[in-house]
């Protein structure tokens, strides 16, 4: 009966690779978020989707690339990856914008 | 601008009362959100206000004052399992932004 989960819980990988990132939430939420926690403990936002449709979508480099297949998903994919991508990924989801966030256990990507 | 501010750090007794402040500049406000996370863990949600005044919630509160972009959380009879850090959130229903959250430490 978990709220949002996400797969993997570790990544680790090396420069250059390509990953995704995998988010499922069952609360039937209209609203889901990709967030980056760096090591200063900053939330970040990089993308809000709401019923499979971009809302958000802040200063991200592009080899970011959400896909919502559908309203319970919204997965991450990640090319090229570098050093600077090595944090932790939380996905969220929320009944409308601007509810308050569920979060998944989060993911933590560590490039090699 | 946007953003909110809050203290890094607090450390505290066990068994005692700390407030942790929040203030916020926001373009447009749909409420303030606190949310604890724990050490290696996602943040939890803890509260939600919306109009000024207090809500309380077992031992912790929440206050609201919009006039003064202002928030406060209370945290009573203070655990050692309330060591975490303590994140504000606010905004409005396009855009929420976050405070870079406040580090308590609960001594014995």
């Amino acid at each position: 009966d978990t709220a949002v989960s996400q797969t993997p819980k570790y990544l680790v990988t090396q420069m250059g690779n390509d990953k995704s990132i995998k988010c499922e939430q069952n609360l039937g939420h209209d609203t889901m978020y990709w967030y980056k926690q760096d090591s200063k403990k900053f939330l970040k936002i990089m993308f809000s989707y709401n019923n499979k449709e971009l809302i958000i979508n802040e200063t991200v480099p592009n080899r970011f690339s959400p896909k919502s297949p559908d309203k319970a998903h919204l997965n991450l994919h990640i090319n090229s990856l570098e050093l600077g991508d090595s944090a932790v990924y939380f996905c969220a989801s929320s009944q409308r914008s601007g509810s308050e966030f569920n979060f998944g256990p989060g993911t933590r990507l560590t490039v090699l | 601008g946007q953003n909110i501010d809050q203290p890094t750090e607090m450390t505290a007794t066990e068994g005692a009362i700390v407030q942790i402040n929040c203030t916020y500049q926001t373009s447009g406000f749909n409420g303030l959100f606190w949310y604890q996370q724990h050490a290696g863990e996602a943040p939890t949600f803890l509260s939600y206000n919306v109009l000024d005044g207090l809500e309380e919630k077992g031992r912790f509160s929440s206050f609201l004052s919009r006039s003064k972009g202002y928030s406060y959380l209370l945290l009573k009879e203070l655990q050692m399992k309330d060591s975490a850090s303590y994140l504000c959130n606010a905004g409005n229903n396009r855009k929420l932004i976050w405070g870079l959250g406040t580090s308590l430490a609960v001594n014995p």
